[in-house]
């Protein structure tokens, strides 16, 4: 079936650094890519999403880059705050289907 | 945008008790409908969705069940729950076909099997 692998499962990063999460995906039909965050104990809400007709995506410190050849997609987050601390999701979406990945705990250290 | 309505937001089962989660919908029609499961505060795992009313595709084989008895309104249901049924469920709408978008989630519920 379709899946999609995320990495890191775990990303500890120092304020004011940067973050990336990447992730891979096997559906080729696939034509939509959200990230989504997810703060501890409330619901996922998308931050970012990136369409198979386009390679790059920017909105303010966030940005997702898309790699339909080799089926990768990835999130980056520039001067990283304490509030970007949360579990951050992507998947692929087809048709109304979607794969997530497993999620990526990130931790913001100051 | 769409707003999810999602209760109950907490409950506590024994093993074997019946269940009903009810989401309803808001700010949009005939959407798609998701029930995930998400377990450990990680990994979203579809167990149901609908494209239309009576229309219901399960992901996964359990003992949970879902309706759709009106265009924004989905039911997860259980007759029995199990120990595995714990969980945080939560419920989602998007569009489908070649407009597939965002998908907007409730609040979630917090179910505990004891």
């Amino acid at each position: 079936g379709e899946n999609v692998e995320q990495h890191p499962s775990t990303l500890s990063v120092q304020e004011g650094d940067s973050a990336v999460i990447k992730c891979t995906y096997s559906d080729s039909a696939s034509n939509y890519f959200p990230w989504y965050k997810q703060e501890l104990g409330k619901r996922p809400q998308l931050i970012i999403d990136i369409r198979s007709n386009v390679g790059e995506k920017k909105d303010q410190r966030i940005a997702v880059t898309l790699n339909k050849t080799a089926k990768h997609f990835s999130l980056h987050i520039t001067e990283t705050q304490p509030e970007d601390s949360a579990v951050y999701f992507c998947a692929q979406g087809s048709w109304g289907k979607f794969q997530f990945g497993a999620g990526t705990q990130v931790v913001v250290t100051p | 945008s769409q707003t999810i309505h999602q209760w109950p937001a907490t409950l506590v089962q024994p093993v074997g008790s019946p269940l009903s989660l009810e989401c309803t919908v808001e700010g949009t029609s005939n959407p798609n409908l998701y029930w995930y499961r998400q377990a450990a505060g990680r990994g979203l795992q579809l167990l149901f969705y609908s494209v239309g009313i009576g229309q219901i595709s399960s992901e996964v084989p359990q003992n949970l069940s879902a309706s759709r008895p009106q265009d924004r309104q989905f039911i997860l249901s259980s007759k029995k729950l199990l120990l595995s049924d714990s969980g945080f469920y939560l419920c989602a709408s998007g569009t489908g076909g070649l407009n597939t978008g965002e998908l907007f989630f409730g609040e979630g519920s917090r179910l505990t099997v004891l």
